[in-house]
């Protein structure tokens, strides 16, 4: 069965530009994640949705940072007037939702802002 | 807060020797604690979870709640051991994971 699935898998983005990141989550999974990973580090959590309603966003770095999931299904994570301190690579994890669930990662977003 | 820490960015072993990747972590509850790895090229992926207390590719994990410590062995490292290893916990009524900054591991052949 298909996994979790991110587009695109690059982007370069000139500083200032916003940019917009794709995630596919596993078909029926509730849970949905975003992580942050830079260079040399662990995955940082971004933000947690559960269907389409985002319980915690605590992760997000500045208002420059925003995430939807408008039906439950697929998200966006969206950066805009990029900033060269977001280069990282963006992760996105599904999860079936309830307690104790494993979560499934997906292959991640690659951003860099020159 | 939650906090975990994995003091070796680097570790590299012979083929046939034991392995252990070391995590620490910091944490006010019960928490649930994790070993994710990456191998080349592929996502990051589950390798065991302490509740689970499974032997995953002949690895192992234990709960050390007095050491606060969840470090991984395997006795007999091998080739295809090679990878990233990130240890992550999650805590009490919560979802998201918090990560190690990971070790490298290399098995020498």
């Amino acid at each position: 069965g298909a996994g979790v699935s991110q587009s695109p898998r690059y982007k370069v983005a000139k500083r200032g530009q916003d940019v917009a990141l794709r995630c596919d989550p596993i078909s029926g999974h509730v849970s949905l994640f975003w992580y942050q990973q830079a260079l040399g580090q662990g995955p940082e959590f971004l933000t947690y949705f559960q269907n389409e309603a985002q319980l915690d966003k605590s992760g997000l770095p500045s208002d420059r940072f925003f995430a939807e999931r408008p039906e439950g299904s697929v998200s966006t994570l969206k950066i805009q007037r990029t900033q060269q301190e977001d280069s990282a690579v963006y992760l996105c994890a599904s999860s079936q939702g309830l307690a104790y669930n494993e979560q499934f990662f997906g292959p991640g977003t690659r951003l860099t802002v020159l | 807060a939650q906090r975990v820490t994995q003091p070796e960015k680097l570790l590299s072993v012979f083929k046939g020797a034991p392995v252990e990747l070391k995590c620490n972590y910091s944490y006010s509850g019960s928490p649930e604690l994790f070993w994710y790895v990456q191998y080349s090229r592929q996502r990051l992926q589950l390798l065991l979870r302490h509740i689970s207390r499974e032997s995953i590719k002949g690895f192992t994990a234990d709960l050390n709640k007095g050491e606060t410590s969840f470090h991984l062995k395997k006795p007999f490292a091998q080739e295809e051991d090679s990878a990233m290893y990130y240890c992550a916990l999650r805590g009490l009524g919560n979802e998201k994971l918090t990560f190690g900054t990971g070790t490298r591991l290399t098995i020498i052949p």
